[in-house]
């Protein structure tokens, strides 16, 4: 199984400023076949569920603001909120889907400071 | 507009079963595969079982391999998961889950996630 480890477990952050959430996987989620890696990322706010933020590492699911960018390759990714909302507050997730069982990172939230 | 209405959920004794359904519409049912994916309370998402849009590729986290079985009816726009020997910590909201994209076939599942359900809460608790 692919387990993926996030860091920090949480983080404030002040409004404005940048968040910076880290996801390693267990091995590398890059698939030869179509060149891309097998990442997306996830936003649970309060008492809600998750709503897709990125797949395929870096590609912004419609709708989703262009303060949230992904990045990383194989084994390590990075979701960036370029300039923190208060709308942004929750728990952030990623997800491998290169091969089952499908695995999520524990999590990290974000806090406004 | 996509609209997943999971129903089932309830409070159950361990040891045994209960039966959950996901009403789907708002896109062709068939072209998709659909999963479940549970969230304990307080706690983070794990993704528990997928089925291909054709039913040909069925997946389960071990966790519940055995125990739970996945199924859908396209006729009926419906995915259930049916669960057997419930233990405490199979207490969680379970959310259904449309694949965005991808696919789970006979030899690979590979799929991301959305849009989700509101999820249906099952305790099992004596």
């Amino acid at each position: 199984d692919i387990v993926m480890t996030q860091s920090p477990d949480s983080l404030a952050v002040s409004l404005g400023e940048r968040a910076t959430i880290n996801c390693k996987s267990s091995q590398s989620v890059f698939y030869n076949s179509n060149n891309k890696n097998n990442l997306a990322w996830y936003q649970q706010k309060p008492g809600q569920p998750p709503t897709l933020l990125i797949y395929w590492a870096s590609t912004r699911e419609s709708g989703v603001p262009d303060r949230f960018s992904g990045s990383g390759s194989g084994t390590d990714f990075t979701l960036t909120i370029s300039s923190l909302q208060a709308e942004d507050v929750a728990v952030y997730y990623c997800q491998q889907y290169f091969s089952s069982p499908l695995t999520f990172g524990g999590g990290t939230k974000v806090e406004i400071k | 507009e996509v609209q997943l209405l999971e129903s089932g959920g309830g409070l159950v004794q361990p040891g045994g079963s209960l039966g959950l359904s996901c009403a789907a519409s708002g896109f062709t049912f068939s072209s998709y595969a659909m999963t479940w994916v549970r969230q304990a309370p307080g706690k983070g998402l794990e993704w528990v079982s997928a089925i291909s849009g054709g039913s040909d590729g069925i997946y389960y986290a071990d966790s519940v391999k055995g125990r739970f079985t996945i199924s859908r009816d396209n006729s009926k726009n419906t995915v259930y998961l049916h669960m057997n020997s419930l233990r405490v910590d199979d207490t969680a909201v379970y959310y259904c889950v449309k694949a965005r994209a991808g696919d789970c076939s006979r030899s690979r599942c590979s799929i991301w996630f959305g849009p989700w359900g509101q999820g249906t809460l099952v305790t099992v608790s004596s």
